[in-house]
């Protein structure tokens, strides 16, 4: 079992680009959540999809935006990027009314 | 968000065990008590949770007061490899993980 798999590792963009962000579930799992993590500080949560819908949205602006497919794999894209965005940014997984998350190893991304 | 409240950061020797705590005063009925952790350079880890019983699993014990207003995370045998950040979490079934700043744990060779 490959866990939770992120892509890609590390990413360089400049102000205003837009960026896409991929996330593999865990086998079996149904629902993924997305979470930035500024340097120094816990995960902040950005928003949740199950069943291909947003479920939960933490306070992140329009800007952020995602979307999850059949195979339950998701993207997370934002756009406008300002130098505030570079953090990484982790996906994690779990089954739906389990309480176990799996997270993966993230994507770090740095605004220029 | 129920909040929780950590020390900020813990020292333990190695091989000795390490007792980890967590105010949590505001929780509610529903919310389950989780323990994550964060090696560096990883992502955060699942330790364990619980909701009202103490619960024991291959990792670590939690410790849960009566009046589930506090908590503790027992590591029995500290090892080098449990240096890391470790996040105490109240969450409802199905609902977002809200992580505060955690407890930066550090292993004393």
């Amino acid at each position: 079992d490959a866990g939770v798999t992120q892509s890609p590792t590390h990413l360089i963009k400049t102000r205003g680009q837009q960026v896409t962000l991929r996330c593999s579930p865990k086998s079996g799992h149904d629902t993924v959540s997305w979470y930035q993590q500024a340097l120094g500080q816990g995960p902040q949560f950005i928003f949740q999809y199950y069943e291909e819908e947003e479920r939960q949205r933490g306070n992140f602006p329009d800007r952020f935006s995602g979307h999850q497919f059949p195979n339950y794999s998701s993207e997370l894209n934002v756009n406008a990027l300002l130098l505030g965005d570079s953090a990484l940014y982790l996906c994690a997984s779990r089954k739906r009314d389990y309480n176990e998350q799996f997270f993966g190893p993230g994507t770090r991304l740095t605004v220029l | 968000d129920a909040k929780t409240t950590q020390p900020n950061s813990m020292e333990s020797n190695e091989e000795e065990p390490v007792h980890l705590p967590c105010n949590h005063s505001t929780i509610s009925g529903t919310d389950y008590i989780h323990w994550y952790r964060q090696l560096p350079s990883q992502g955060p880890e699942y330790v364990i949770h619980g909701l009202t019983s103490n619960v024991n699993n291959r990792m670590a014990s939690l410790a849960i007061a009566e009046d589930r207003k506090s908590s503790t995370l027992i590591l029995h045998r500290a090892t080098l490899r449990d240096a890391a950040v470790y996040y105490c979490i109240l969450r409802g079934i199905n609902e977002k993980l809200t992580f505060g700043t955690g407890t930066r744990l550090t292993i004393i060779p």
